[in-house]
């Protein structure tokens, strides 16, 4: 199995522009999580999916935020407009039931 | 509002020297508490599923155990390869909650 796969790994963006961050879950997981990490604030939860809908996006951390779940195989975590302070390491998990198993990130750097 | 509190946030041990981390939670009723360990430039790996007090699992060098407000990692013997962040989790209807994390160092 290829494990949670992530793209691009690496994005550096200017203040202003959409990025668009993509997450391929393992096959067969039914629910699908987006996480943000920064040194100052940790792990922290934005939003998941359960059979393809989203179930509490209540840490998506304003309207710049949004997320789809188009089918069991894909989702995007979008920011439109970017700012310099959603600068961070990205992470899409995925799970079949309770454990979570995470891909290796997006770091996105807003300049 | 649960919570989870990691300490230390940062320990350094010598190879061979056993220690613990700490993860203390305080949950309505828990459901599980996960441990994880992150490389740099990587993902959490996940560890360990604990469910109930009294509850054990091992690993390797690992030991996880859990009371009914804290989960002890042990680590026997550590090797530099241990070397890395250790997280904690509980899980809260559906979702984990995550603790900022053990960063651990061993040296030769």
């Amino acid at each position: 199995d290829a494990g949670v796969i992530q793209s691009p790994r690496h994005e550096v963006t200017e203040m202003g522009q959409e990025v668009t961050l993509r997450c391929k879950p393992i096959s067969g997981h039914n629910s699908l999580f987006w996480y943000r990490q920064t040194m100052m604030r940790g792990l922290e939860l934005l939003i998941y999916f359960n059979n393809n809908v989203p179930i509490d996006d209540s840490g998506m951390p304003e309207d710049r935020f949004s997320a789809k779940m188009p089918n069991a195989s894909f989702s995007t975590l979008k920011i439109q407009p970017s700012e310099p302070r959603d600068s961070a390491v990205y992470f899409c998990a995925s799970s079949p039931e309770v454990e979570q198993y995470f891909g290796p990130g997006t770091r996105l750097t807003v300049t | 509002e649960d919570q989870v509190t990691q300490s230390p946030e940062a320990l350094r041990l010598q190879e061979g020297e056993s220690s613990s981390l700490n993860c203390s939670y305080t949950v309505s009723g828990l459901r599980g508490l996960f441990w994880y360990r992150q490389d740099p430039g990587k993902g959490p790996e996940f560890l360990f599923t604990l469910y109930s007090a009294g509850e054990e699992k091992e690993k390797e060098r690992l030991k996880a155990t859990l009371t009914k407000k804290e989960s002890f990692l042990h680590i026997t013997a550590p090797k530099p390869e241990d070397s890395a962040t250790y997280l904690c989790a509980v899980e809260d209807t559906d979702k984990l909650i995550f603790g900022t994390g053990t960063r651990l160092q061993v040296f030769p």
